[in-house]
């Protein structure tokens, strides 16, 4: 089935500084999605990408389908950055119909 | 904003017990789905729909069943629960692009 592999598991960061996430995927996708886990349990959709690169303050994000990666990039890290951050994926040939598959998170933690 | 609705916020049954989880959205999309959430397998996804009347299957449908019975109501059942199912369910909608999610359902199955 679709795969999609994320790393790491697991994040410390002080605060100010910066890192990124990856997801590696083992079949072509059509676009990707990031969203964070807030303290509260809340999933917030943080980008939707079906090709290149966003950025959003303090959050960039790039996907090369060909490629088959995704990356997140945290920089000048905040303490509200905490939380638990995950990609999701859509294959391209998803005979399913807009099913996401996703990572199994990583857990990010700054600290001041 | 879009907006999904998960009832209830947490929920404590016992093995054979049977369980409604409801999901609403006001955002007039077509595509729901329910998810569990588990440590060590992030978001997994139990069943979907396309509209009223519809449902997919996901990858981790075993024991579980679903209703879309409007274009704004899914039901996520558990007609005889068991602790496995003990699980963080989540609800989304989807227009476009973006999937919007709910709070979460917290399901205990002693």
């Amino acid at each position: 089935g679709d795969q999609v592999e994320q790393s790491p598991s697991a994040l410390s960061l002080h605060e100010g500084t910066g890192s990124a996430l990856r997801c590696n995927f083992t079949t072509t996708m059509r676009a990707v999605q990031w969203f964070r886990k807030n303290s509260r349990g809340s999933l917030i959709n943080l980008f939707y990408l079906a090709s290149g690169t966003k950025e959003n303050g303090r959050l960039k994000s790039a996907f090369d389908s060909k490629e088959r990666y995704s990356t997140l990039h945290i920089r000048d890290a905040q303490l509200e950055d905490s939380g638990t951050y995950f990609c999701a994926a859509e294959a391209m040939t998803n005979s399913a119909g807009n099913k996401l598959t996703f990572g199994i998170g990583t857990r990010v933690l700054v600290r001041p | 904003e879009a907006a999904v609705t998960q009832s209830p916020r947490n929920k404590v049954t016992v093995t054979g017990g049977n369980v409604t989880l409801s999901c609403r959205q006001t955002n007039s999309h077509n595509y729901m789905y329910w998810y569990r959430q588990d440590t060590g397998h992030g978001l997994r996804l139990i069943h979907y729909s396309y509209g009223a009347g519809n449902l997919q299957i996901g990858d981790v449908p075993d024991g579980y069943k679903a209703t879309r019975t409007t274009q704004e109501d899914f039901f996520l059942l558990l007609e005889l629960a068991s602790p496995s199912q003990t699980s963080l369910y989540f609800c989304a909608s989807r227009g476009q692009e973006t999937l919007y999610f709910g709070s979460g359902t917290r399901l205990t199955v002693l």
